[in-house]
């Protein structure tokens, strides 16, 4: 247990639904990841948010929406998302500081898409 | 840019024995933080080890040891006596300290035979 929750842990969609992924965490961090790993491929970087604000977004799709209303929650919008958006997606907390640090990563949501 | 590269698909290792997991990085900017994660098939990814690019020692962690050579560019984890539970994937990641971005590469699947 990290302390870092996904929820929903499983979701099956069809590409004209609208779903939200759910990230918590209570660690006291102050920057928050979404990555997305499909299978046979290494863990892409989504979206970045430090302070609450986003620093980072690596060309992802417009489908994908992130939001974080505080330091606390991420969600990840979901709308008209494609079958090859099937993966596991996985939420991480880091608390930024000078030096070492790392990620505390949540369970992850496995999201398939029909 | 940042790369990192894991050479070994797969591992195998036999219970009680030490094993250790290859990593090679890239990267110009001499700040930066090496990791290793383990992802068990729950998909929980589990920080293991950091070692910072300005350590002096090698980083250790219980079973875990880093074998840093900063010269070559590496940093191969190393498992002393393997136990049963430590069959997992292993991701090794880079960040370098003034960007978000937090590489990882391709991982290695451990299999610990008994």
């Amino acid at each position: 247990e990290t302390g870092v929750t996904q929820t929903p842990r499983h979701l099956v969609m069809g590409m004209t639904n609208k779903k939200s992924l759910k990230c918590e965490q209570h660690l006291g961090h102050n920057a928050m990841y979404w990555y997305k790993q499909s299978a046979k491929k290494p863990l892409e970087l989504m979206f970045v948010y430090s302070l609450e604000e986003r620093v980072e977004n690596n060309s992802v799709p417009s489908r994908f929406s992130p939001e974080c209303p505080n330091s606390s929650h991420l969600f990840l919008h979901l709308h008209t998302l494609q079958p090859e958006d099937s993966a596991l997606y996985l939420c991480a907390s880091t608390k930024e500081r000078a030096g070492g640090y790392e990620q505390y990563f949540g369970p992850g949501t496995r999201l398939t898409v029909t | 840019a940042q790369k990192i590269t894991q050479t070994q698909p797969g591992m195998f290792v036999q219970e009680k024995e030490a094993v250790t997991l290859d990593c090679t990085y890239d990267t110009s900017d001499p700040s930066y933080g090496l990791f290793w994660y383990k992802q068990p098939s729950s998909g929980e990814m589990i920080f293991l080890i950091y070692q910072g690019s300005y350590d002096q020692q090698n980083a250790t962690e219980g079973r875990y040891s880093l074998n840093f050579q900063k010269a070559r560019k590496s940093a191969n984890l190393v498992i002393s006596a393997s136990q049963l539970g430590d069959s997992a994937m292993y991701f090794c990641a880079m960040r370098v300290y003034n960007n978000n971005d937090m590489r990882f590469g391709a991982g290695t699947r451990l299999t610990v035979k008994p």
